[in-house]
């Protein structure tokens, strides 16, 4: 089974402060994702990595970097966080084929 | 612009009884097409796909319909069961597999 394990569940951060969202997969895929889920709105894609070292942006990137130095390892980085960006984040990954795996989401309150 | 599109945020449905949840997409590039099902508090899961060259595809309960012409699909859930109650999305991707689209999600709820 396809593991995608998000390290942090819920996390409560201050106006300002730099955030760090932690990913791993265990199935050597080459492709990572990060969505961010909102009421009314879906999964709306960040960033996605195709390589190590590789990164484009998403539909939504302003406000978020990320950082892809092994290959299952993506993380997402909110360099000052605000209160928009209080929101469920969803780490995925998947392989050539055509179905991605998520993680079980990281849940983001930023005060 | 939200290239795929569920206009249902909600259902309600009678235990043993079909649902039907519906989807729309607007790119004619699409040629690949998923539904997740997602719980409370939990990462979506993969439920059932269609490649573009299917009209149809079949998993247990679940089937999914592909109307290219009218660049529609739709999910039947039969019979549906208590445990089907969660928020279901239908993604879309191009022929690059690299990025995924996906609607605002219907919640299913269905009443034993």
């Amino acid at each position: 089974d396809v593991k995608v394990t998000q390290s942090s569940r819920y996390l409560v951060k201050r106006t300002g402060e730099k955030v760090f969202l932690e990913c791993v997969q265990d199935m050597d895929h080459e492709n990572m994702f990060w969505y961010r889920q909102d009421p009314g709105l879906g999964l709306r894609l960040i960033y996605f990595s195709y390589d190590v070292k590789m990164k484009e942006k998403g539909d939504i990137p302003e406000g978020y970097s990320v950082s892809r130095e092994k290959k299952e390892r993506f993380s997402l980085i909110l360099e000052s966080a605000s209160t928009n960006q209080t929101s469920m984040y969803l780490c995925a990954s998947k392989t050539s084929g055509n179905t991605i795996y998520f993680g079980e989401g990281s849940w983001l309150t930023v005060v | 612009d939200q290239q795929v599109k569920q206009n249902s945020p909600s259902l309600s449905v009678q235990e043993g009884r079909i649902s039907i949840l519906n989807c729309d997409y607007t790119n004619s590039m699409f040629d690949y097409f998923l539904w997740y099902k997602k719980y409370p508090a939990e990462g979506p899961t993969f439920l059932i796909s269609i490649s573009s060259i299917k009209d149809k595809n079949e998993d247990g309960r679940f089937t999914v319909f592909l109307n290219k012409s009218a660049k529609h699909l739709s999910l039947h859930i039969v019979p549906s069961q208590p445990g089907d109650s969660a928020v279901y999305f239908c993604a879309a991707s191009a022929y690059n597999f690299n990025k995924f689209y996906f609607g605002s999600g219907t919640k299913l709820n269905v009443k034993p």
